[in-house]
């Protein structure tokens, strides 16, 4: 099943606009992951943050994580129409001792669309 | 190789046939995950091996599911007499570490295998 909740579950935007999905989750994480999926292509690694982590920027990214209400959001700052794809939440679970597992569970995902 | 490859990248299937999905991971990753993506959703977890062993097949949906890693390099996802519900797209990940690093396993996902039953 489903970890997480995203939304919007779709979001159009014109080039040069900022992007923002949100994720809401259940359990408690080891780390909070976001990837992309372009068309019928797999999923590549945009971003981590660990669990004790608050925000983390890299590039045009900016990810926020709040623990306390189980959620984090992705920022896409000036986007272009290459960032057109679609956006998915994963959270890696802690272990009793709080280790990673590595078994990463996705949520539903954000289509986001740039239009040039 | 320099990334996780998936073969075929394209199957096509009548009901009741079995198929099956090869993964090769980059070379001296540890970790293995299978998952499953149904059209517009996100991906679900089939079943993880580290090196040869499995240690956990929780999200295969059936015992028509079978995955194995014999010598902890390439992988095969078989699926026995299919059905209709198992088109999906099936991906395969990798990672360098151990499940239970103390760290955080980041994927390196394959471009995946698209089933279709018909």
């Amino acid at each position: 099943s489903q970890q997480g909740e995203e939304d919007p579950q779709a979001l159009s935007i014109q080039e040069g606009e900022n992007a923002t999905m949100n994720c809401s989750y259940k359990t408690s994480i080891n780390n909070l992951q976001w990837y992309r999926q372009n068309s019928g292509r797999g999923l590549v690694h945009l971003i981590l943050i660990r669990s004790n982590e608050r925000e983390k920027h890299s590039g045009r990214l900016r990810v926020t994580l709040d623990t306390s209400k189980k959620s984090s959001s992705l920022l896409i700052t000036a986007s272009r129409a290459a960032d057109t794809a679609s956006y998915f939440c994963a959270t890696d679970g802690a272990n009793a001792g709080g280790t990673s597992y590595g078994k990463l569970t996705f949520g539903q995902g954000t289509i986001l669309t740039v239009h040039p | 190789g320099a990334g996780v490859s998936q073969s075929p990248r394209y199957k096509v299937a009548k009901r009741g046939q079995d198929v099956a999905l090869r993964c090769d991971p980059i070379s001296g990753h540890v970790s293995l995950f299978w998952y499953q993506q149904a059209l517009g959703q996100g991906p679900e977890f089939l079943t993880y091996f580290q090196n040869e062993a499995q240690l956990d097949k929780s999200g295969l949906p059936s015992d028509r599911f079978f995955a194995e890693r014999p010598e902890g390099s390439v992988s095969t996802l078989k699926i026995q007499r299919t059905q209709q519900e198992d088109s999906a797209v099936y991906l395969c990940a990798s990672s360098p570490k151990p499940g239970n690093w103390a760290g955080a396993n980041v994927l390196t996902f394959g471009a995946g295998s698209r089933l279709t039953v018909l």
